[in-house]
């Protein structure tokens, strides 16, 4: 079992830009939430994708936003990138929605905006 | 609204001695809690899940925490510090609908 991948491990970005990240999760989980870590930060919530929809969201703008495919992978998109978008950010999977499932995450992408 | 406050942001042992990393929370309800890992570069693992079974939860490592609802505590703890336990930790909560809301995190640095 491969675990949760995502790709690409880095990314450096100008102001302005789009971005593209993804993840794959790990077999048998059908959940896929993303999540933003500033430096010495904990991780923040963005989004969580089940069934291919977005099912909740945390305080982040509309310029986040994310796709789930049938495979259950799951991208997420950033436009209009700002300096404060650079973060290293996590894609976490679990079979299922529920505060018990445990969420196995990825390695992260990290993203600099220059 | 749910939270959770780790109370120190670096703490420092030496290679053999106990480890204690302090984490109080907030919630109108049983919570689930947990504690995972970070090593430099790397993502998160999960070290151990508190769900309103066993007050005191077993984890991988050697770790352990215990629930204390009186004290709205979840500290984390392990008898003898390794070198390769120097890493940053976080404490959190998930909601009923499994957004995890995550500490500041506290750095465990072990000297030999």
């Amino acid at each position: 079992d491969a675990g949760v991948t995502q790709s690409p491990t880095h990314l450096i970005k100008t102001r302005g830009q789009q971005v593209t990240l993804r993840c794959s999760p790990k077999s048998g989980h059908d959940t896929v939430s993303w999540y933003q870590q500033a430096l010495g930060q904990g991780p923040q919530f963005i989004f969580q994708y089940y069934e291919e929809e977005e099912r909740q969201r945390g305080n982040f703008p509309d310029r986040f936003s994310g796709h789930q495919f049938p495979n259950y992978s799951s991208e997420l998109n950033v436009n209009a990138l700002l300096l404060g978008d650079s973060a290293l950010y996590l894609c976490a999977s679990s079979p299922g929605q529920g505060g018990l499932n445990t969420q196995y995450f990825g390695p992260g992408t990290r993203l600099t905006v220059l | 609204a749910q939270s959770v406050t780790q109370l120190d942001s670096h703490v420092s042992v030496s290679e053999g001695t106990p480890v204690l990393l302090r984490c109080n929370y907030s919630s109108s309800y049983s919570p689930s809690l947990f504690w995972y890992v970070q090593h430099p570069n790397k993502g998160l693992q999960l070290l151990l899940k508190y769900t309103s079974a066993a007050t005191l939860v077993k984890g991988i490592n050697g770790f352990e925490a215990e629930f204390k609802k009186s004290e709205t505590s979840f500290h984390l703890t392990k008898p003898s510090a390794h070198m390769s336990d120097a890493a940053e930790y976080f404490c959190g909560t998930s909601s009923n609908t499994g957004k995890l809301i995550f500490g500041q995190g506290t750095t465990l640095q072990v000297k030999p």
